[in-house]
């Protein structure tokens, strides 16, 4: 199966924008995913289709792809948003989901 | 509202056998598509399997194939995953999750449950 990448830990200031990224060749031609997971909760959607933002997600949340990389912009971060984020993505190679190993963001 | 309940987590043994379900309700459960998600202590996500809307297609993580098998009934809007021949590396916390199933492939979990432990330790 594909691998999906990302940076472990990412820090921004509070109201500052902070983009995270994911790298993974099965996200070309794939539509990537982004989900929130605080510590000991389930993770909830916030981006799906690239660039969608599911119900109640606040529009700060903006998704973009290009080529083998996906982002998750944040702008103007909350303190709410301190969290792990994962990226995810078809393997279309091996019908499989595939998700990045999470990127620990910290709100300064 | 939305409601994915999982349940029959637990200690197991390694080797041994251990089945999941996931209770669904607040949704037209037909229309979905159902995935297991898993989460190692401290670590991150890792996909286990995913069932179609009409269970026409299974599709399972090389590391789990051959011994999870994903089900579901759509009578009871219950799903499943029978998980055989437990190895210590299958402990985690394993999720539930629905699937819009946009344009017919279901790769896009939106709604999660809050998950059973599972622990495979002698």
């Amino acid at each position: 199966s594909s691998e999906v990448t990302q940076d472990p830990a990412v820090s921004v200031v509070l109201g500052q924008t902070v983009r995270i990224t994911c790298h993974g060749d099965s996200l070309r031609g794939n539509y990537a995913s982004w989900y929130q997971q605080k510590p000991g909760q389930a993770p909830i959607l916030v981006i799906y289709g690239d660039n969608n933002r599911p119900s109640g997600i606040p529009d700060r949340f903006s998704g973009s792809t290009s080529g083998t990389t996906a982002s998750l912009t944040i702008t103007g971060a909350q303190a709410e948003d301190e969290a792990d984020y994962y990226c995810s993505s078809r393997d279309s190679s091996y019908n499989q989901l595939v998700f990045g190993g999470g990127t620990n963001l910290t709100v300064l | 509202q939305v409601q994915l309940v999982e349940s029959g987590g637990g200690v197991v043994q390694p080797g041994r056998s251990l089945t999941l379900s996931c209770a669904a309700s607040g949704f037209n459960f037909i229309s979905y598509g159902l995935h297991w998600v898993r989460q190692a202590p401290g670590k991150g996500l890792e996909w286990v399997a995913v069932i179609w809307y009409d269970g026409s297609n299974k599709f399972y993580a090389d590391s789990v194939k051959g011994r999870f098998t994903i089900s579901r009934d759509n009578s009871k809007n219950m799903l499943f995953l029978q998980m055989n021949s437990l190895r210590a590396e299958d402990t985690a916390m394993y999720y539930c999750a629905r699937d819009p199933c946009y344009a017919g492939n279901c790769y896009t979990p939106d709604y999660w449950g809050q998950g059973t432990r599972v622990t495979v330790s002698s």
